[in-house]
């Protein structure tokens, strides 16, 4: 079967930095995606990974390794603002995104 | 219209009513995805179309109905409406139905079903 594994919720600090873990395991594998939903909103992309290693874009990376099923992001420097869910997909061999349940972070100042 | 609008924002329906979800998108957008999202699950894909005039159904099909006449539109029609299929319903577009191109969501419709 296919399956998306991420914690549910997760607490960090502001400033600090956070790793959100993702393993995945799909039916063939078009790449892996990261959302943000903040409440009561719609998802936003954040990355894409379809080849190994880490992707930069400003505060956020996200890594990816195919042979172990696994990506996470990484949230640097963090903001009141960052405090959303963050959604970790994995296509399939047919071009649909499996999605994981989210992972709530929360972050204190 | 900038992105993809939906309507209605929210809806309380009585059992056994038919409702359908309006999406209609302004990028040109080759692919569009009608979602459901409940609390403490993923995401899960009810149709989709990769492009005018082809639709093809989910992993939760059952009970929805979906048509694809031209480029912008993707209504989402519930036949006889049941209270299990009180959700969040989002619609989403990507350029193409194949490759590593991001989806772009719609602001929601929330639905309660009585």
């Amino acid at each position: 079967g296919q399956n998306i594994d991420q914690p549910t919720e997760m607490t960090a600090t502001e400033g600090a930095i956070v790793q959100i873990n993702c393993t995945y395991q799909t039916s063939g594998f078009n790449g892996l995606f990261w959302y943000q939903q903040h409440a009561g909103e719609a998802p936003t992309f954040l990355s894409y990974n379809v080849l190994d290693g880490l992707e930069e874009k400003g505060r956020f990376s996200s890594f990816l390794s195919r042979s172990k099923g696994y990506s996470y992001l990484l949230l640097k420097e963090l903001q009141m603002k960052d405090s959303a869910s963050y959604l970790c997909a994995g296509m399939d061999s047919n071009y649909q995104l499996i999605w994981g349940a989210g992972t709530k972070l929360i972050i204190k100042p | 219209i900038a992105g993809i609008t939906q309507a209605p924002t929210s809806q309380i329906l009585a059992a056994g009513r038919r409702m359908t979800l309006r999406c209609t998108q302004d990028m040109r957008h080759n692919a569009m995805y009608w979602y459901r999202q409940d609390l403490g699950l993923g995401l899960r894909l009810i149709h989709y179309s990769n492009t005018a005039g082809t639709t093809g159904k989910g992993e939760v099909p059952d009970g929805y109905s979906v048509s694809r006449a031209n480029t912008d539109d993707f209504p989402l029609t519930l036949a006889s409406a049941v209270p299990s299929q009180t959700s969040v319903y989002f619609c989403a577009s990507s350029g193409s139905g194949t490759g590593g191109n991001e989806q772009f969501f719609g602001p929601g419709t929330r639905l309660t079903v009585l």
